[in-house]
Order: C-alpha cells, then sequence, then structure tokens
C-alpha cells in the first residue's frame, strides 16, 4: 500500500561527499515535493516540481539541486554535503486537479534521516 | 499562509474523543482549512478539508464555525494509535499549489 517511496531511511555520510536522496511515486501524481523537518522549525519546503523536467525553488534551496526526469521520480541532490544539512527529510507528492481536493491533499513518504559528520 | 493558532499540547483518554482547536481568525472567506498528522517518525499524513460546512470522513469530523474564524478536529474514538502532532493549516488567497506551510501543530498524547 506504499505510494510514495523514499529510498533510504536512514543515511551516513561525510561533509563534502555528494548525497542523492530518491523518492518514487506510484498515484501518477503531477505534483512532487522536496520538504526537510527539523526540532522546533516544522517542515520548510526546499523544491518542487509540477511537471517532468520542471524544478522550482522552494524557501530554503541552497546546498540543494533536484532532478526529475520522469514523471514518478523526484530526486533531491546535495552536491557537497555540509553538517547543517543534517536532517530529516520527507518527500511529498499530490494531483495537479484545479481545486482544494488537488495539489493541497499531499501524500508524504516516510522520510529519509540523513546525518552529515 | 493564513496564520492559525494551535494549542502545544493536549491529553485525551482512549477510547474518548478527542478534540482539536485552531484558532484562523483572519481566514478569508475562499480559503479552506486542511488538517493533517504526523506519527512520530513518519511522515505527515492528510486527515481532511473543509470550507464552512462540517466535513466527515473515515477518520474524523471537522467542525467549523459559522463565523469560520475557528475549526475543531474530532476523533470520535481516540486510540493509541491516534497520538501524533496534528496540524492545521489555511493555505493563503486559497491557492492550490500544494506548497503548505507546517507549523508547530498540537501534540495529542493518547493515554489508556
Amino acid at each position: 500500500d506504499v505510494k510514495v517511496t523514499q529510498s533510504s531511511r536512514y543515511l551516513v555520510k561525510r561533509t563534502g561527499e555528494k548525497v542523492f536522496l530518491e523518492c518514487v511515486q506510484d498515484m501518477d501524481h503531477e505534483n512532487m515535493f522536496w520538504y526537510r523537518q527539523d526540532p522546533g522549525l516544522g517542515l520548510r519546503l526546499i523544491y518542487f516540481s509540477y511537471d517532468v523536467k520542471m524544478k522550482e525553488k522552494g524557501d530554503i534551496p541552497e546546498g540543494y539541486s533536484v532532478s526529475r526526469e520522469k514523471k514518478e521520480r523526484f530526486s533531491l541532490i546535495l552536491e557537497s554535503a555540509s553538517t547543517n544539512q543534517t536532517s530529516m527529510y520527507l518527500c511529498a507528492s499530490s494531483p495537479a486537479g484545479q481545486g482544494p481536493s488537488g495539489a493541497n491533499v499531499l501524500t508524504f513518504g516516510a522520510g529519509s534521516r540523513l546525518t552529515v559528520l | 499562509d493564513a496564520k492559525t493558532t494551535q494549542p502545544t499540547s493536549m491529553d485525551c483518554a482512549e477510547g474518548r474523543a478527542a478534540n482539536l482547536p485552531c484558532n484562523h481568525s483572519t481566514i478569508s472567506g475562499n480559503e479552506y482549512v486542511y488538517w493533517y498528522r504526523q506519527i512520530h517518525s513518519q511522515g505527515p499524513q492528510y486527515i481532511i478539508h473543509g470550507l464552512k460546512n462540517n466535513e466527515t470522513n473515515e477518520m474524523a469530523s471537522l467542525i467549523i464555525t459559522e463565523d469560520r474564524k475557528s475549526s475543531t478536529l474530532i476523533l470520535p474514538h481516540a486510540t493509541l494509535r491516534d497520538t501524533a502532532v496534528y496540524y492545521c493549516i489555511v493555505p493563503l488567497g486559497s491557492s492550490n499549489t500544494g506548497k503548505l506551510i507546517f507549523g508547530q501543530g498540537t501534540t495529542l498524547q493518547v493515554k489508556p
């Protein structure tokens, strides 16, 4: 019944490493999102995509990039990991339909907890 | 997103109704109220949304006051598995972009 799958539940990386976080959804959703969650700061939007090969910056895109080559897959890339990127990363998807039951009804993955040493 | 105010934490006895309030006094006429929850170590989960009429689904009921300045999420028979952080969200200007702002929410502890 899993609909949004994040490739790794826990990762430990070293400072300066390139990190790939993969997210796949099986609901044929147009929209995909990457958030990070930190204690006391809530969820913050990093990047999002409304279509294949399309991407837009969220509130905190610095230090991150994304790739969406296929509709079902949205990858988050940390080009050179730093300790302040230690966090829980959450991927979500939603349909593109107009109206309140569309884009704002997000389905989240279980999260990827990244530790950068 | 329109500003929402929720209590930081609440307790509820197992089997009883959990009533989670949310204040959104600056809400505009066409802005919806969304509720999500996040169980520990999991991603957030959509629960329900509404505009002005009361709404019910298999997870919960949403009661919105007539002036729409506040709402209450009701879990009719809370179980231990309902222990979670509950988020009340009002996307600004009735935008349907999926770019939601999750605040601090209410931590609901269901006790045996």
